[in-house]
């Protein structure tokens, strides 16, 4: 039931703002955006979530465009720690599920 | 306390025993999951319950058997396991909430088991 679509990998040189795009064009008008990431076959770790307004936390920044059909989640700075699978999930309307998507690997380069 | 504790950390089990893998949580969450996640795939969805009762059942063979004694335990009973079913196992809490999803999942470190 996964409902967004994100490029399967990415390179980001350290140091670089990393730009992680996400498609979710069949979002409900309730439904949040979350955003997670998975180390090398630990737990994933939750990011950052939003409805449709602009979010920041210590970790990153989601940017969501007006029509909330996709996000884009910004890393600042990104280091060689955030080598990892990014998930972007819708939450859904119904129930408590988040259902993954297929993820986009990031691997930072030194 | 933050945290989803998950035990074993590592499970080998034959395919004609029974075992059974443990979640906690102590951060007064209502809604607990079990995900099963295959290597290089994300985390699929297993089961949902909430306030200790099942509420989600993503049409899992029977020989994977949930439950949740209370509200800060769930466990996942395994019998009859086939080698596919090999991959980590996942367990996650957030708060049962009515209305606009709007509080986070927390996920535990997993079970990586094994069948033989």
């Amino acid at each position: 039931d996964a409902k967004t679509t994100q490029p399967p990998s990415m390179d980001c040189a350290e140091g670089r703002a990393a730009n992680l795009p996400c498609n979710h064009s069949t979002i409900s008008g309730n439904e949040y955006v979350y955003w997670y990431r998975q180390i090398h076959s630990q737990g994933p770790q939750y990011i950052i979530h939003g409805l449709k307004n602009n979010e920041t936390n210590e970790m990153a920044s989601l940017i969501i465009t007006e029509d909330r059909k996709s996000s884009t989640l910004i890393l600042p700075h990104a280091t060689l720690r955030d080598t990892a699978v990014y998930y972007c999930i819708v939450r859904a309307q119904t129930g408590n599920q988040f259902y993954f998507g297929t993820g986009t690997s990031l691997t930072v380069i030194p | 306390d933050t945290e989803v504790t998950q035990t074993p950390k590592h499970l080998v089990m034959g395919m004609t025993n029974k075992k059974s893998l443990k979640c906690e949580q102590h951060m007064g969450h209502r809604a607990m999951y079990w995900y099963k996640q295959k290597a290089k795939k994300p985390p699929e969805l297993m089961f949902v319950y909430s306030y200790e009762k099942l509420s989600i059942n993503e049409s899992v063979p029977s020989r994977f058997s949930p439950e949740c004694p209370n509200s800060s335990l769930l466990n996942l009973h395994l019998h009859a396991l086939q080698p596919e079913d090999s991959a980590l196992y996942l367990c996650a809490s957030s708060q049962a909430v009515q209305g606009p999803m709007n509080t986070e999942a927390f996920f535990g470190q997993g079970t990586r088991l094994t069948v033989v």
